[in-house]
């Protein structure tokens, strides 16, 4: 079965510094693909980026960009310039592709932008 | 406006008690899923389905039923509510080739006493 962890629980960054969030999976599988999404305290749930395990570059979406860490099973998110509407729960997902639209999620990271 | 539907938003449950959350997309999607999410767990799979009239469990289906007679409308059903189901919902649905243009619904928070 796939795992996705997430081991930091809480982070806090700075307004307008850089803050990356950490995840690691576990698979045997080739072909997958692999989410961050955002989550609000309106409980929204956000797509923030996407990465293919196919395609060796990494994802990057304005102020977010992944590193992709495939031999590793390292699927990190940088956030650039941090914001104050950046502050949520942040969750790294994972799919399968043989397993149709199944995901599985991490734990979820916290992040407070400070002003 | 398309997306994924939620009813209701939130709701408050005694022990025992049945009721249905509804999920409803419009965007023809043929697969369509059910997740709760409890604090530090992330969200976790309840049940899924691939195409009307097709269901399957997924990780944490006890307690729940599921059925899908439309491509349209996935609802959950909770037959005799526990405190441990309180938690917050949410209706999921994507093409069934792969969740990369998948859409959440708002989430319903539910509450058992």
């Amino acid at each position: 079965a796939q795992t996705v962890t997430q081991s930091q629980p809480e982070m806090s960054v700075q307004e307008a510094e850089t803050v990356t969030l950490s995840c690691t999976y576990d698979t045997s599988e080739n072909n997958y693909y692999l989410f961050w999404y955002k989550q609000p305290p309106s409980r929204q749930m956000i797509l923030v980026i996407r990465q293919e395990a196919y395609k060796q570059q990494n994802a990057t979406e304005n102020r977010f960009s992944v590193n992709f860490q495939k031999a590793a099973k390292s699927f990190s998110l940088k956030i650039s310039d941090s914001q104050l509407g950046d502050t949520a729960m942040y969750f790294c997902a994972f799919n399968q592709e043989t397993s149709g639209s199944r995901l599985t999620f991490g734990e979820g990271t916290q992040l407070t932008v400070n002003p | 406006n398309a997306g994924v539907t939620q009813t209701p938003k939130f709701q408050v449950l005694k022990t025992g008690q049945s009721m249905t959350l509804q999920c409803a997309q419009d965007m023809n999607h043929e697969y369509m899923s059910w997740y709760r999410q409890d604090p530090g767990m992330g969200l976790r799979l309840i049940h899924y389905s691939v195409g009307a009239g097709i269901t399957d469990q997924g990780e944490v289906p006890n307690g729940y039923n599921v059925s899908r007679s439309t491509t349209e409308d996935f609802p959950l059903r909770l037959l005799s509510a526990a405190p441990s189901q309180t938690s917050v919902y949410f209706c999921a649905s994507s093409y069934r080739q792969g969740w990369g243009r998948g859409f959440f619904g708002q989430g319903t928070r539910l509450t058992v006493v």
